[in-house]
């Protein structure tokens, strides 16, 4: 079975600009999470969906937006981009919503310029 | 916030060496989980580990959350474990939020 898949693998954006990143979950996986990562650091969580509703919200910007489609996969958009929104953009999948396990893709990695 | 550190901050190791990785967390949990990342950021799943212990090869863990930390250890360690080791929790009654650890960062020669 295929893993969590992310597109694209690598974004170069100008500030200002908006990005749309995409992620489809494992099969049979309904909760879909968003993390960034900046060099030498730990990923940071941005969002969870669950049902297509937002779950959960960490401390990020209302520049930052995501939703969860009838298939499970998920985009997340940036608006304004930042050079501080460079980046590693990771997508993790779990069964549903709740303590359980969570899977990551290969992430994007975004730099703006 | 939940505060999660992680000890060592770096390791280096001769081919063949064991070591020991801790994670210590603030608060109670619901979920732990080990990771390995690797050099090009993909986050491998070592373990789910929220209370016990489990073996895998020659890797092992360890979580005792009535005193709040995890320990990983790794056997006759290879060179492709080098990379970053994090430990990642749910504090309870955050469903889904993982907060990651600071990250140890292991480096194993030849």
């Amino acid at each position: 079975d295929a893993g969590v898949t992310q597109s694209p693998t690598h974004l170069i954006k100008t500030r200002g600009q908006h990005v749309t990143l995409r992620c489809s979950p494992i099969s049979g996986h309904k909760s879909v999470s968003w993390y960034q990562q900046v060099l030498g650091q730990g990923p940071q969580f941005i969002f969870q969906y669950y049902e297509k509703e937002e779950r959960g919200r960490g401390n990020f910007p209302d520049r930052f937006s995501a939703r969860q489609f009838p298939n499970y996969s998920s985009e997340l958009n940036v608006n304004a981009l930042l050079l501080g929104d460079s980046a590693l953009y990771l997508c993790a999948s779990s069964l549903v919503q709740g303590y359980h396990e969570q899977y990551f893709g290969p992430g994007t990695r975004l730099t703006v310029t | 916030g939940i505060q999660v550190e992680q000890s060592p901050p770096d390791l280096i190791l001769q081919e063949g060496a064991n070591s020991t990785l801790r994670c210590n967390f603030s608060d109670s949990v619901n979920n732990l989980q080990w990771f390995h990342q690797n050099p090009w950021g993909q986050l491998i799943n070592l373990f789910y580990i929220p209370s016990g212990t489990k073996q895998n090869g020659r890797l092992s863990a360890t979580t005792v959350a009535t005193e709040r930390y995890s320990l990983l250890y790794i056997s006759s360690s290879q060179t492709t474990d080098s990379g970053v080791y994090f430990c990642a929790v749910i504090n309870t009654g955050t469903a889904s939020k993982l907060t990651f650890g600071t990250g140890t960062r292991l480096q194993v020669t030849l």
